[in-house]
């Protein structure tokens, strides 16, 4: 049972740098998030998505761009990096029948 | 963007002991959440709540909907050296794609 599955699980980017954090999920759920998470506090929403080729901004969606090509995929990009980035990022996924998130291990991002 | 409250923010116990944590809100939301988080991990979900006043029971976990559906509590019975983590409530409001308003988290750590 993979569920959720993020790659890489950690990171260290220089100032300015790009990079694209993996997400797949195998339970064909329609709804996929992205969230970042800092320390001692809870989970801020970046984009998430309705379905392949819908997406939308979060909370917090500044510095970073996402894209939905399948049901499967919905990876993170940074186009910029900045340590105000450095975070630990969450992607989830949520099917239509019930709407419980389920989620990913995160990949922790540090940016030096 | 709007989070929401909850207490304790943090709380040391020892084992045998019941814990209880709740969670506030400003706002009204149909479904309520409590996830827990385990160290290097991604929350997982503990119990999902429906209605107002529901109170929904997960082996030594039970949490209750509040009446005025701004709120929710969640008890642990007889806690265990492994329900350290920390707890999660998080807040949904029907027809937003399932997306959630997380609380701050309250940690918990158990003493033998």
């Amino acid at each position: 049972n993979a569920g959720v599955t993020q790659t890489p699980k950690f990171r260290i980017l220089k100032i300015g740098q790009s990079m694209t954090l993996q997400c797949t999920q195998d339970m064909n759920h329609n709804y996929m998030y992205w969230y970042r998470q800092d320390p001692g506090m809870g989970l801020k929403l970046i984009y998430y998505s309705v379905g392949a080729g819908i997406t939308d901004k979060g909370e917090v969606p500044n510095g970073y761009n996402v894209s939905r090509s399948t049901t499967e995929d919905f990876p993170l990009r940074l186009e910029l990096a900045a340590p105000s980035q450095t975070s630990v990022y969450f992607c989830a996924s949520a099917g239509l029948a019930k709407n419980i998130q389920y989620f990913g291990a995160g990949t922790r991002l540090s940016v030096l | 963007g709007q989070q929401l409250n909850q207490s304790p923010q943090s709380m040391f116990i020892q084992e045998g002991e019941d814990v209880s944590m709740n969670c506030t809100s400003s706002s009204i939301f149909n479904t309520w959440l409590w996830y827990k988080q385990d160290p290097g991990e991604g929350p997982v979900l503990l119990i999902a709540l429906y209605k107002a006043g529901e109170l929904t029971s997960n082996g030594r976990l039970t949490a209750q909907f509040g009446i005025t559906r701004k709120d929710s509590f969640l008890n642990i019975s007889a806690s265990i050296p492994s329900d350290v983590g920390i707890y999660f409530c998080a807040g949904q409001v029907s027809g937003t794609a399932s997306k959630l308003t997380f609380g701050t988290g309250t940690r918990l750590q158990v003493t033998l």
